[in-house]
């Protein structure tokens, strides 16, 4: 059975700054891996995800995440937080090979002091 | 590419009431899935279709739920005796059969059992 687990339910950063956002998952296959963001009032729209090519998958809106298998990490960042990247952020894990079902962690609300 | 729509946006309904949801993937998607997002809480997996076939059902599916998707291409959702355990947003989302590909959302029906 797969688990996403991230750490930090709420973020807070200040505009300018680094955004971090931990995700780690467990899976008993090489996963595939997705970084959805929510907000308010509205459906998921996909960030970016990781599907075995480049360990560094960069996203829309500036943002990257890195996968590393040794740390069963998939955290997200982004260089310099702007007012608009206010939002919950949920990382999804898929085993693919046929169960395309997309187990989500329980989020992280973003918000950004001026 | 419209997108992934559904309908409706809100439903407020009593006790006891059956409701009925619709969801329209993206037309060249196969795959169509049902998610359940509680407050606070990522989206949790419901059921998938593929074409027309339902290959997968949560335990979190009563028997009071039913998912159809008669022809490949729109799909409803129908909640019998509702409850007020039910009330959450509910998620479609659809995309083409390939191994990680990505899912793509709709905005929701967010549903309010009184």
């Amino acid at each position: 059975a797969q688990s996403v687990t991230q750490l930090g339910s709420h973020v807070s950063v200040s505009e300018g700054a680094l955004v971090l956002l931990r995700c780690n998952y467990s899976s008993s296959v090489p996963p595939y891996l997705f970084w959805y963001v929510q907000y308010p009032n509205q459906g998921l729209q996909l960030l970016l995800k990781y599907t075995s090519a480049a360990t560094l998958v960069k996203g829309i809106n500036g943002f990257e995440a890195e996968f590393k298998k040794s740390e069963t990490s998939f955290h997200l960042t982004k260089p310099s937080a702007h007012m608009s990247d206010a939002a919950e952020y949920f990382c999804a894990v898929t085993e693919g090979f046929g169960n395309e079902k997309l187990t989500f962690g329980t989020g992280t609300r973003l918000t950004i002091i001026p | 590419d419209t997108g992934v729509s559904q309908d409706p946006r809100h439903k407020i309904t009593k006790r006891g009431q059956n409701v009925t949801f619709r969801c329209d993937p993206i037309s060249e998607h196969n795959r169509l899935y049902w998610y359940r997002q509680t407050l606070g809480q990522g989206p949790e997996f419901l059921t998938y279709f593929q074409n027309e076939a339902q290959l997968e059902k949560s335990r979190l599916l009563s028997d009071r739920f039913s998912a159809e998707r008669p022809k490949g291409s729109f799909s409803t959702l129908e909640i019998q005796r509702t409850e007020q355990g039910d009330s959450a947003m509910y998620l479609c989302a659809s995309s083409r059969r390939s191994e990680g590909d990505t899912q793509y959302f709709g905005p929701g029906t967010r549903l309010t059992v009184l």
